[in-house]
């Protein structure tokens, strides 16, 4: 039982260069979170899904997309990846209506 | 509205000595709280959790947490430190109904032998 995969784990950018972050859960959750981690600043909301077809936006949406086409995938897009997106991002599942959160082991993610 | 206020970004404590944790979290509503660890490059990983009953919560690794609603508390406390303590501890709070938790900025601590 896996639990919560992100790949890639590590990934360098260039400044304007796009990726997509890949989350998958083998859980059969229904919610799924993105967050992103920076020194100081505990973890922050980026976008979350209540279920396959929907999301929402979290604390720090802007400059990022999202999308749950399948239940068990929950992609995190940059478009135009900037400096200020250089951070550790973790992908988190849980079922609906329960506790608590599973997480993923995180992408660290720099951009030039 | 829901957060969750950390002290002390970071925290040394001896081996073999009490370690404390504070949280304090705002909620309009009922909240369950947490506490995660995480180690060096891993993932959060869920230590304790208090969402209805027992107000004395008791973890892994040997730790424990008291929820106290007149203080709107919930500390973690462990009673003898060891060196596989070191890590990153975040305190997180969920309103009932909400989906989203709300995270403290975390402690660093880290352990003198």
């Amino acid at each position: 039982n896996a639990g919560v995969t992100q790949t890639p784990k590590f990934r360098v950018l260039k400044t304007g260069q796009s990726m997509t972050l890949l989350c998958a859960q083998d859980m059969n959750h229904e919610y799924m979170y993105w967050y992103r981690q920076d020194p100081g600043m505990g973890l922050r909301l980026i976008h979350y899904s209540v279920g396959e077809g929907t999301t929402a936006k979290g604390e720090v949406p802007d400059g990022y997309n999202v999308s749950r086409l399948k239940k068990q995938n929950f992609l995190l897009g940059l478009e135009s990846a900037a400096p200020s997106q250089t951070s550790v991002y973790f992908c988190a599942s849980k079922k609906q209506g329960g506790q608590p959160q599973h997480f993923g082991d995180g992408t660290r993610l720099s951009i030039l | 509205a829901q957060s969750v206020t950390q002290l002390g970004s970071h925290v040394s404590v001896s081996e073999g000595a009490l370690v404390l944790l504070r949280c304090n979290y705002s909620s309009s509503v009922p909240p369950y709280l947490f506490w995660y660890v995480q180690y060096p490059n891993q993932g959060l990983q869920l230590l304790l959790k208090y969402t209805t009953g027992a107000t004395l919560v008791k973890g892994i690794n040997g730790f424990e947490a008291e929820f106290k609603k007149s203080e709107t508390s919930f500390h973690l406390t462990k009673p003898s430190a060891h060196m596989s303590d070191a890590a990153e501890y975040f305190c997180a709070v969920l309103s009932y109904g909400n989906n989203r938790l709300a995270f403290g900025k975390g402690n660093q601590v880290v352990v003198i032998p």
